[in-house]
């Protein structure tokens, strides 16, 4: 397995770009995150996913948009990139359920800075 | 309402001291509970979790964790801090009366002076 694969791990993007930030896992997991991490900050949640064609606003999601056409991947969009939006980008899956094989699994991060 | 709370945004202690992170969370159910650290500009580890099993939780690097029902905590604690602990410490939930999401507290910086 290899767990949740993010890409790219570091962009710049010039004001008014877009850009897709892609997320991947392999364990099947049915609920899927993206989180925004600022320097010194915690996480705030972007959006996230409870399965394939469901997503929901998380606490900071303007400005982005995503998608969950399959289990698998959840992209992250960003439409017309501003420079309150550098910042690290992490993507998270999690089974729905307790259990001894609960867990949270991250993606390695996308660094992101706007110019 | 905040589900998970890191008590403390910042600790610091002498390389050698005991280490105290503290996290309280509110849930009618039993969640499940771990601890992650991030170092500087680096992803998050986990540290240890709790499912549901033994209360008290060992991870790597000598941390140790204890799920206490009555008192809603879910406490870090190490023996002897070393420098190389310093870093960004996160208590995340999975709460499963809100919808089963993962719920991160604020982070708490350790520092460690020699």
């Amino acid at each position: 397995n290899a767990g949740v694969t993010q890409t790219p791990k570091f962009r710049i993007l010039k004001i008014g770009q877009s850009m897709t930030l892609q997320c991947t896992q392999d364990m099947n997991h049915n609920y899927m995150y993206w989180y925004r991490q600022d320097p010194g900050m915690g996480l705030k949640l972007i959006y996230y996913s409870v399965g394939a064609g469901i997503t929901d606003k998380g606490e900071v999601p303007n400005g982005y948009n995503v998608s969950r056409s399959t289990t698998e991947d959840f992209p992250l969009r960003l439409e017309l990139a501003a420079p309150s939006q550098t910042s690290v980008y992490f993507c998270a899956s999690t089974l729905p359920f307790a259990g001894e094989n609960t867990e949270a699994f991250f993606g390695q991060g996308t660094r992101l800075t706007v110019v | 309402a905040q589900s998970v709370t890191q008590l403390d945004s910042h600790v610091s202690v002498s390389e050698g001291t005991p280490v105290l992170l503290r996290c309280n969370y509110s849930s009618s159910y039993s969640p499940s509970l771990f601890w992650y650290v991030q170092h500087p500009n680096k992803g998050l580890q986990l540290l240890l979790k709790y499912t549901s099993a033994a209360t008290l939780v060992k991870g790597i690097n000598g941390f140790e964790a204890e799920f206490k029902k009555s008192e809603t905590s879910f406490h870090l604690t190490k023996p002897s801090a070393h420098m190389s602990d310093a870093a960004e410490y996160f208590c995340v939930v999975i709460l499963y009366n809100a919808g089963n999401m993962l719920t991160f507290g604020g982070g708490t910086r350790l520092m460690v002076k020699p």
